[in-house]
């Protein structure tokens, strides 16, 4: 099962561009890197999802390296309302749809 | 376009009342259905899966279970709920059986156990 490790929290500062990266050792050669946003009291939100190298879309960017044993997603000029838990999954093909959530990363995003 | 439902949104219980969470998907057929629970705020903990109509998969064993009474239906419940059960719980489904999955959660059903 590709388990996934995340940096517990971070901090930045309005304008900043801030990268969380997850390192998933074992991901298998089917699986897909996927993450999503979370706000208090929803549910998660995905923000993009990638294979292989570079991934963009209008929200932030995704760079996955040769190996893919880990992942950064890139978020441009950070906002205030950026502050969120960001979880990186990684799909198991093995395990039939079980998909299991790390403990992601808090952001915090400071004026 | 697809569209997910959960309720109730919010639920107080007393300790060993029964509980039933529902959620429905509607604009898409065979979906993967989840539920998961999120305490103190962090960390989601799949309880549940499904990938098909007589295909449930518990990742955890305790006092809750999980039916799926239709294709796009996806039930939780308790016969007798305990205080550790308090929590937000979330519904999600996803079209692909893993791999390139991207999951769509339900707003949540935030349970609290007195």
């Amino acid at each position: 099962l590709a388990k996934t490790t995340q940096p517990i929290s971070m901090d930045s500062y309005e304008g900043q561009e801030v990268n969380i990266t997850c390192s998933h050792n074992n991901i298998a050669t089917n699986d897909y890197i996927t993450w999503y946003q979370q706000f208090p009291s929803q549910g998660p939100r995905f923000i993009i999802q990638g294979y292989k190298t570079k991934v963009t879309n209008e929200v932030a960017s995704l760079f996955i390296p040769a190996d893919r044993k880990s992942s950064t997603l890139s978020l441009p000029r950070v906002s205030l309302s950026d502050t969120a838990v960001y979880y990186c999954l990684v799909g198991d093909t093995n395990q039939g749809g079980k998909l299991i959530f790390g403990q992601g990363t808090e952001l915090s995003v400071k004026p | 376009s697809q569209t997910i439902h959960q309720w109730p949104a919010t639920l107080v219980q007393p300790v060993g009342s029964p509980l039933s969470l529902e959620c429905t998907v509607e604009g898409t057929s065979n979906p993967n259905l989840y539920w998961y629970r999120q305490a103190a705020g962090r960390g989601l903990q799949l309880l549940f899966y499904s990938i098909g109509i007589d295909q449930i998969s518990s990742e955890v064993p305790q006092n809750l279970s999980a039916s799926r009474p239709q294709d796009r239906q996806f039930i939780l419940s308790s016969k007798k709920l305990l205080l550790s059960d308090s929590g937000f719980y979330l519904c999600a489904w996803s079209r692909e059986p893993s791999g390139a999955n991207v999951l769509t959660f339900g707003a949540g059903s935030r349970l609290t156990v007195l």
